[in-house]
């Protein structure tokens, strides 16, 4: 079946640091990919929508610099939080869908970011 | 207004019965599709079940099942004979637009179920 592959799983970084997350499909192609945002105990929060080749489109309340995604093929997304503080520490996941028919999302495994 | 409401933040269930887990949506679309998916404490979105808004019949997919109100905009998960491992979070979601739509899911907020050996 479809796979998302999402790396690294988990970070744990200084303050300050930037941090790029990137987000695969591995065996089809997706011109729009979505990332998403967790809070413990929580739901999945939309933060952005990737779109392969031109900018991505950006939730409300989302910072489009701190949070920079790049969708420069089909089969690639990445996110970068950039400056992170300890504020930014969460669970990311990315998803895709494929491009044809009618198709669920897949999600990648996400990514814990720990801002120390 | 909520798109995807879930209104049981927690729920039991002793292995091997069933178990119910409600959901309902709001939308203006005529066209939509409904998605389940499971996330266990490590985290990964497992996709459970679909059911497209024109479809006449409830989807079904091993031990679960989807039991679609159309009418009451109820899209409810049946999971039949509980295991040990489905102790997980539940997040009901929609998609609106047509089944080429590249618009994103809007999740509920999730049910906690916890199987009882």
């Amino acid at each position: 079946g479809a796979v998302v592959s999402q790396h690294p799983s988990w970070v744990i970084c200084k303050s300050g640091t930037s941090v790029k997350i990137e987000c695969r499909s591995l065996d089809f192609q997706a011109t729009t990919m979505f990332w998403y945002r967790q809070f413990p105990k929580q739901s999945l929060m939309l933060m952005a929508t990737s779109n392969e080749g031109s900018k991505a489109t950006y939730e409300q309340g989302v910072e489009k610099d701190k949070f920079l995604i790049n969708h420069a093929s089909l089969t690639l997304s990445t996110l970068t939080v950039t400056s992170a503080h300890p504020e930014d520490s969460s669970f990311y996941i990315c998803s895709a869908r494929e491009d044809r028919g009618n198709q669920p999302q897949h999600f990648g495994d996400g990514t814990r970011l720990s801002i120390l | 207004a909520q798109k995807i409401t879930q209104t049981q933040p927690g729920m039991f269930v002793q292995e091997k019965e069933a178990v119910t887990l409600d959901c309902t949506y709001d939308t203006s679309d005529q066209s939509y599709g409904l998605f389940w998916y499971k996330q266990p404490s490590s985290g990964e979105m497992i996709f459970l079940i679909y059911q497209g808004s024109y479809d006449e019949q409830n989807a079904t997919e091993g031990r679960y099942s989807l039991n679609f109100q159309k009418a009451r905009k109820s899209a409810n998960l049946v999971i039949s004979a509980s295991q040990l491992g489905d102790s997980a979070m539940y997040f009901c979601a929609m998609r609106e637009g047509g089944s080429g739509s590249a618009r994103q899911l809007t999740f509920g907020s999730g049910t906690q179920l916890t199987v009882l050996p």
